[in-house]
């Protein structure tokens, strides 16, 4: 049973252009979101978060959005780099505790 | 400021043979964790320490798994004995604080391949 899912595995964007990468859950009871970066060879770096008290939290080019009643949320990048190329987590965890339940990832090509 | 540690980064040994991954977490973090990527399964948390203490090892995948944390700057994954589809990427996290949105790093990870 995935709690978190990323139904897209790859996403092509041209550069200068929106990226945009979505992710669904189930559990109503998570209580914060988190997108996490992935290049090769490398672990996660954490990028932005949201509270499910919030449905948007801005960083910079990067936005995530929170719909709470449809159970998704998207992170926006705005404008895509070259640099963004990597694969995109997104994770979810509640109040209690610290288990993270993470998506199966997309992998971003954002493209000169 | 150093990260979260690991070592080996990469480790190739042949079934059947004991393999423990090691990991510094960043200091003054009371939170440490370890995951497991592989392409099935995606990133998941084996297991992870308060203050030196298991507190969820519900995903420590069977018996041959075994972590420790000896102190607060040290902790150890155990795999005896291993087994070909034990191969996989596996990760160390730390963090200070878990109830909130807090942030866990990441290490660059032990790439383990079992023969």
């Amino acid at each position: 049973d995935q709690q978190v899912k990323q139904n897209s595995p790859s996403l092509s964007v041209q550069e200068g252009r929106i990226s945009i990468l979505n992710c669904d859950y189930t559990n109503s009871m998570f209580d914060y979101f988190l997108w996490y970066k992935k290049y090769p060879a490398e672990g996660p770096t954490f990028l932005i978060s949201i509270s499910s008290i919030k449905d948007k939290n801005e960083d910079g080019r990067f936005t995530v959005f929170l719909n709470k009643s449809a159970k998704h949320l998207s992170l926006h990048i705005v404008p895509s780099q070259p640099g963004d190329s990597a694969v995109y987590f997104c994770a979810a965890k509640t109040s209690q505790g610290g288990k993270l339940i993470f998506g199966q990832g997309t992998e971003l090509s954002v493209k000169p | 400021d150093a990260g979260v540690i690991q070592s080996p980064r990469h480790e190739v040994t042949e079934m059947g043979q004991e393999v423990t991954l090691r990991c510094k977490p960043i200091s003054g973090h009371d939170y440490l964790f370890w995951y497991r990527q592989t392409m099935m399964r995606g990133l998941e948390l084996l297991i992870y320490f308060n203050n030196n203490v298991p507190i969820d090892d519900s995903g420590m995948p069977e018996d041959r798994f075994s972590a420790k944390m000896p102190n607060a700057s040290f902790s150890t994954l155990k795999i005896q004995p291993s087994e070909p589809r034990d191969s996989a990427v596996y990760f160390c996290a730390s963090s200070s604080g878990t109830g909130g949105g807090e942030t866990q790093y990441f290490g660059p990870g032990t790439r383990l391949l079992v023969l």
